[in-house]
């Protein structure tokens, strides 16, 4: 069965500080992975992984992706309150017709001043 | 461009009642994904359609809970005869057609739906 395991479940960090986030994943015929950040609202699309070694970034935050060792990190530097929300790991299997992605269970990062 | 419109935005209804809820892809956009978030719970996928078609509904509870997407209009997620259980954010997301590029669904506000 198709699934996405992203750790820790939850973490509380400082202002400043830096911090890894882990998807790991086992999906039949891997297409695609993506990060999404949730505040308490609708998930943002922040990253789109599709080769592996190739570091995406925007800002602060960067991704990249192992598809030997099947699994990603969401790096964030600097951390601000402002990055306080639930990231979220999906991924797309190559499935013909069907676009469906799996979803991790998101990691709930807290970013204290 | 607007994005992905869902409405309403809050519904409250009484237990028995039916809820309707609506969602306009992005311009452009034929998939249609819907989502339900039960509070501190991940995203549970629920229902994938195109155009007049349902590709995938293996998140559906079988009773009670139907979804379209007509050729004209919005997608439509239908609960009937809704239990407290139901009551969560439902959102929807869209993304255009099959690409291997576009993997990536945008999502509506969501519709926060309460039941009492």
């Amino acid at each position: 069965e198709d699934k996405v395991v992203q750790s820790p479940l939850s973490l509380v960090v400082h202002e400043g500080d830096t911090v890894t986030l882990n998807c790991s994943y086992e999906v039949t015929n891997f297409r695609s992975l993506l990060w999404y950040k949730q505040e308490k609202k609708a998930p943002t699309f922040l990253f789109m992984l599709t080769s592996s070694g190739i570091e995406k970034k925007s800002g602060r935050l960067s991704s990249i992706l192992d598809k030997k060792e099947l699994f990603s990190i969401l790096n964030i530097t600097a951390t601000q309150t402002g990055d306080s929300a639930i990231y979220l790991c999906a991924v797309a299997p190559n499935a013909g017709n069907n676009r469906k992605l799996i979803w991790g269970l998101g990691t709930s990062l807290a970013v204290n001043p | 461009n607007a994005g992905v419109m869902q409405n309403p935005r809050h519904l409250v209804r009484r237990r028995g009642q039916e809820a309707r809820l609506r969602c306009s892809p992005m311009k452009g956009h034929s998939h249609v994904y819907w989502y339900r978030q039960l509070p501190e719970e991940g995203l549970k996928f629920m229902v994938y359609l195109q155009k007049e078609n349902i590709i995938d509904e293996s998140g559906m509870p079988k009773e009670r809970f139907s979804a379209e997407f007509p050729k004209e209009g919005p997608s439509i997620l239908r609960i009937q005869q809704v239990v407290r259980g139901d009551s969560a954010a439902y959102f929807c997301a869209s993304s255009p057609r099959p690409n291997p590029s576009t993997d990536t669904q945008y999502f509506g506000p969501g519709t926060r739906l309460t039941v009492l």
